[in-house]
């Protein structure tokens, strides 16, 4: 089956680490995105990267990095610059960033301590 | 600035027909999309409007005005399962999809 997964659903850190984010996707898509959603809360975009070893900011990516090298893959890592990394983290796909279609991951529910 | 306005809560009664709205206010405009969330899961796409007029998809249409910035979701026959946050969302010049912070919308049996 074709489809986006994140992993893990649960993630707990202590305040201070460095966490990383998996989400892998073999739709064959070339855009990839990470949004942030906060209780009430829309969905807010962190990074998003249109093809591999390319990526842009999108409107609070700080204390945030990704990387892009392979096609499937789209790690984010919250650092500890993040001053409040606590939120569930949404990662989708599109078949390119001309296309407003997007596919959700499940989710990654992080809670720093 | 850039921004989608839509009710943070709606409540209908099952079997009825809900109308949740979006207003937006964006830097170039290719459509209007809609998304839904269930607590906890992740969105989902329902529809697109690029063009006015009404899409229909089973119990589920969406409407859009491009003159007066406008669209909305509607949703028939409604179901307990309807039960979910609505997304509108629209994808700017930038190629930056914007999302609205969410319709709550609540069914009663």
């Amino acid at each position: 089956d074709g489809g986006i997964t994140q992993s893990p659903k649960y993630l707990f850190r202590k305040e201070g680490q460095n966490v990383t984010l998996s989400c892998e996707q073999n739709l064959n898509h070339d855009a990839m995105y990470w949004y942030r959603q906060d209780p009430g809360q829309g969905l807010r975009l962190i990074y998003y990267s249109q093809i591999v070893n390319d990526f842009q900011k999108g409107d609070i990516a700080e204390g945030y990095s990704v990387s892009r090298e392979k096609k499937e893959s789209f790690p984010l890592t919250v650092t500890s610059a993040q001053k409040n990394p606590t939120a569930f983290y949404l990662c989708a796909s599109s078949i390119d960033t001309n296309t407003d279609t997007q596919y959700f991951g499940p989710g990654t529910r992080l809670t720093v301590l | 600035g850039q921004s989608l306005e839509q009710p943070s809560e709606v409540t209908a009664v099952e079997g009825a027909i809900v109308q949740i709205n979006c207003t937006y206010q964006t830097s170039g405009f290719y459509g209007l999309s809609w998304y839904q969330q269930h607590d906890g899961g992740a969105p989902t796409f329902l529809s697109y409007n690029a063009l006015d007029g009404l899409e229909e998809t089973g119990r589920f249409s969406s409407f859009l005005s491009r003159s007066d910035s406008y669209g909305y979701l509607l949703l028939q026959e409604l179901q307990m399962k309807d039960s979910a946050s609505y997304f509108c969302a629209v994808r700017n010049r930038d190629d930056k999809i914007i999302f609205g912070k969410g319709t709550r919308l609540h069914i009663l049996p």
